[in-house]
């Protein structure tokens, strides 16, 4: 069965700290990944997204990287901030032109001040 | 930037009632998206359209169907809502694949609906 895991589920850190957020998935076959930001009772953001054949992708502050060989996906935050609180979702394509998406379970950011 | 508007933000129904979701993309998107998330299940899929009057079974399609009559608009229909369909529905659109490897999606802002 293809799946997306996220750990941890919800993670604290002071502000201005450099942080890691995990995505590990089950079939090192993939077509794309990305990572999406969710705001309480909103919709979702795509920040990045990797293509299969790319390592990683960066984006301001963003840094997201891909290791199909391993199934993992992480994305580096640096420099966090209050604004960064949010929930943060991984989704993974499996196969290619379909559009479909597997989404894990997310991680919630707190940044405190 | 695109815009994915859905017409509602929160609905209340009765059970039994057909309840209709509407969703809207301005930047000509070929493919649209609906999902459900629910606590602890995640996101997860129920229909998808790559062009007008086409569309694709998701991985939990049972209790709903869609119509894609406009390239710009795609409908979620409860045909008799349940209490087991309270959730967050999200609709989604992106760009048709080329050989890229893939496209960013783009997501509306939900319509939590409650069945009482």
């Amino acid at each position: 069965k293809q799946e997306v895991t996220q750990i941890p589920a919800a993670l604290s850190v002071p502000e201005g700290e450099n942080l890691v957020l995990n995505c590990s998935f089950t079939d090192s076959a993939i077509y794309n990944l990305q990572w999406f930001r969710q705001d309480p009772g909103k919709g979702l953001t795509s920040l990045l997204l990797i293509q299969s054949s790319q390592r990683e992708q960066t984006s301001g502050r963003l840094n997201a990287s891909l290791d199909k060989s391993s199934g993992r996906s992480t994305l580096y935050i640096a420099a966090s901030q209050p604004g960064d609180s949010a929930t943060y979702l991984c989704a993974v394509e499996f196969r290619s032109n379909t559009g479909k998406l597997i989404f894990g379970q997310g991680t919630t950011l707190q940044v405190k001040p | 930037d695109v815009k994915v508007t859905q017409s509602s933000r929160y609905l209340v129904k009765r059970t039994g009632e057909k309840v209709f979701l509407e969703c809207v993309q301005d930047m000509d998107h070929e493919n649209m998206f609906w999902y459900r998330q629910d606590p602890g299940l995640g996101l997860r899929l129920i229909y998808f359209s790559y062009d007008v009057k086409m569309k694709e079974k998701g991985d939990i399609p049972e209790g709903y169907s869609v119509s894609r009559e406009k390239k710009e608009r795609f409908s979620l229909i409860l045909e008799s809502a349940s209490t087991n369909q309270t959730s967050m529905y999200l609709c989604a659109s992106s760009r048709a694949y080329g050989t890229g490897g893939g496209e960013k999606l783009f997501f509306g802002s939900g319509t939590q609906l409650s069945v009482l």
